[in-house]
């Protein structure tokens, strides 16, 4: 089944770029839109965004100035990129495969495990 | 941003019990909501979609319900790996928002 695995490193000091790929196996990134998801320590969900295999994203307005979502197909990969980092971005950042039931409603069927991405000088 | 608030915030059972979750959509989501599942130190787990499917391989004592502004999750016999934190989420538009979650604790 298919199985998706965070990578990056786990500190990233302020002002600077976190960078987190994630890796599909087990199937094909085609076909699909891929989200990423964070979770700062003690609190709830906040979506980041998702991308479609074929490039097109879609981002939340309140990160949409610092985040980039790229995808690469050969390698069955996704990558999230945040700029300008604070103590705020301080989370457990997780990717997720969008399902969808009759093409209207949508949902995260699969989720990686979540990195943990530490902000901090 | 479609704000969605869950109650109560945490909650108190015995294995057993029935458990009611409320979910509420700062506008009409028609029934576009799901329901999740996640436990410390793991990610969360997709129970429902669509206000009211349940997601392959999820035991049938988790069920949806409700449409428009107002959902519900219930657990109909409480089990001692249901114990977690269960998160509403929207899909009527983006960005998707999440409820801030409610707390099963063991009574």
């Amino acid at each position: 089944q298919v199985q998706l695995q965070e990578s990056g490193p786990g500190l990233v000091k302020p002002s600077e770029t976190l960078s987190l790929t994630c890796t599909v196996s087990g199937g094909s990134i085609s076909n699909y839109y891929w989200s990423w998801i964070r979770q700062p320590p003690g609190k709830g969900l906040e979506w980041i965004g998702y991308i479609y295999y074929s490039g097109s994203t879609n981002y939340n307005p309140s990160l949409k100035s610092r985040v980039t979502i790229s995808v690469d197909t050969p390698k069955n990969q996704f990558s999230l990129k945040l700029s300008s980092v604070t103590a705020a971005d301080t989370a457990v950042y997780y990717c997720a495969r969008r399902g969808w039931l009759m093409n209207y409603y949508y949902y995260m069927d699969v989720w990686g495990k979540g990195t943990t991405v530490t902000v901090s000088s | 941003d479609i704000q969605m608030t869950q109650s109560p915030s945490s909650l108190s059972a015995s294995v057993g019990d029935r458990v009611t979750i409320t979910c509420r959509a700062s506008q009409s989501i028609s029934s576009y909501l799901n329901w999740y599942q996640q436990k410390p130190g793991k990610a969360p787990k997709l129970l429902i979609y669509a206000a009211s499917s349940l997601q392959s391989g999820v035991p049938s004592r988790f069920s949806g319900s409700g449409s428009g502004t107002d959902f519900t999750l219930t657990i109909s016999s409480l089990q001692p790996e249901d114990f977690a934190t269960y998160y509403c989420q929207q899909s009527y538009n983006t960005p998707r928002t999440f409820g801030q979650g409610t707390k099963v604790e063991v009574k």
